[in-house]
């Protein structure tokens, strides 16, 4: 049940835009984003809720296609404070827990 | 808000003794998460609280691992007869379920080494 992310790492200058993608083998209610920086806890980006919606913070934004239960962060005219690796997670059936995928490790360089 | 707190940061211990670690959530939170993870990897669910109740437990959790939340608060993690698997970083994030919206605050962690 743990979604699967593309891809594994990411290096991008400064001003570069970048995609990350999530997808699930199962039905998503909702699609969390996580950025996690090297020793540190993760830190909620966004949720996005059934309804296909998109959602936008700062140059952030994510989308939700719930019908191919995928799911897509967007980074765009990246800063070097974007570093870090991005999870995102997914809700089981039953809404009581949340499955994380193996993360993107997002590197922007000067 | 303080936010979630974990205690201790770093744990190092010998194959064999038991270890146990705390989190102490935001306090109007009734649900509390423990994850484990490890390097290079997303965090993987290990259990869940709703208040005081843990409602459930990782099939990939073996009986050497126990968690409590007495009175719904603070919670414990306690992995007894350590082995060198269980070398992780372990997460506890603390939320309150609004319909279906749900935001996970994580604490640092705690990083057990076992050797």
């Amino acid at each position: 049940q743990q979604p699967v992310q593309s891809p594994q790492a990411v290096i991008l200058r400064e001003g570069e835009d970048a995609v990350i993608n999530c997808s699930s083998s199962k039905a998503l209610y909702s699609v969390h984003w996580y950025r996690q920086k090297h020793g540190e806890a993760p830190v909620f980006l966004m949720i996005l809720l059934k309804g296909g919606e998109q959602k936008g913070h700062d140059k952030i934004s994510a989308s939700f296609n719930e019908k191919k239960q995928q799911s897509s962060l967007y980074l765009t005219a990246s800063q070097l404070s974007y570093s870090g690796t991005y999870f995102c997670g997914t809700e089981g059936d039953n809404f009581n827990k949340f499955y994380f995928g193996s993360g993107t490790k997002l590197n922007v360089k000067p | 808000d303080t936010g979630v707190s974990q205690n201790p940061r770093h744990k190092i211990t010998k194959r064999g003794q038991n270890v146990t670690f705390r989190c102490d959530p935001i306090s109007e939170h009734n649900r509390l998460y423990w994850y484990r993870q490890t390097l290079g990897q997303g965090p993987e669910f290990l259990t869940y609280f709703q208040n005081e109740a843990q409602l459930e437990k990782s099939r990939l959790l073996s009986d050497r691992f126990s968690a409590e939340r007495p009175k719904g608060s603070f919670s414990t993690l306690e992995i007894q007869r350590t082995e060198q698997g269980d070398s992780a970083m372990y997460l506890c994030a603390s939320s309150v379920r609004q319909g279906i919206n749900e935001k996970l605050f994580f604490g640092s962690g705690t990083q057990l080494s076992v050797l």
